[in-house]
């Protein structure tokens, strides 16, 4: 299948601090890139759905000031996590896609583990 | 909470056969697929079926469909100590934006020995 990295695996900042996560797919191209947030033992909560060279479109009562994302080309979304605090704290996972996938599949990265001190 | 609705949790012996269900919403819903989630990683596409088929098998998996009860099953045949993780079910609402995900809230599989 399709594969989708992430950078960093983990990180941890100080409170004020600004993260930056990436999320690259490897050998295909992604129209479409997900922001996900994941809390312990709980499902996945989508932030925002990205398209290469437009705006993100964010789910209700995320924060689009706090949550920057940035889809600049067809392999490479950031979120950047600006003035983080310790209730930011949760694993980040990306998934990419695009029309051309069977099924219409999101393949997922591994996760970025952000921990605010 | 979530729409899409899954068992919290399953024990199986290893050997056995495991059965995870699911219940969705959107009787429309394109493809319904099932992911599998390691302690601390990322999401991997297990399998997904179509709308219109009712039985799909994959090697081990086998996945069912009653589209009447909106119904989905995952059958995972001789279960290993490697297929211990969370297993995820969701579903592609066409309503909704392309590609966006209804995911439930997964099904923690155990193995024992």
């Amino acid at each position: 299948g399709a594969v989708v990295s992430q950078h960093p695996s983990w990180v941890i900042c100080k409170s004020g601090t600004s993260v930056k996560i990436e999320c690259r797919s490897l050998d295909f191209q992604a129209t479409t890139m997900f922001w996900y947030r994941q809390f312990p033992k709980q499902s996945l909560m989508l932030m925002a759905t990205s398209n290469e060279g437009s705006k993100a479109t964010y789910e209700q009562g995320v924060e689009k000031d706090k949550f920057l994302i940035n889809h600049a080309s067809l392999t490479l979304s950031t979120l950047t996590v600006t003035s983080a605090h310790p209730e930011d704290s949760s694993f980040y996972i990306c998934s990419a896609s695009s029309p051309g996938l069977a099924a219409d599949t999101q393949y997922f990265g591994p996760g970025t583990r952000l921990t605010v001190l | 909470g979530e729409d899409v609705e899954q068992s919290l949790f399953l024990s199986v012996r290893e050997g056995d056969s495991s059965v995870i269900n699911c219940t969705y919403t959107d009787s429309s819903s394109t493809y319904l697929y099932w992911y599998k989630q390691e302690p601390g990683a990322g999401l991997q596409l297990l399998t997904y079926i179509f709308s219109n088929m009712d039985m799909k098998q994959d090697q081990r998996l086998t996945v069912l469909l009653n589209k009447k009860d909106k119904h989905l099953s995952l059958r995972i045949a001789d279960t290993q100590t490697g297929d211990s993780a969370i297993y995820f079910c969701a579903e592609s609402p066409p309503d909704d934006s392309w590609g966006k995900l209804q995911f439930g809230a997964g099904t923690q599989v155990v193995v024992t020995p």
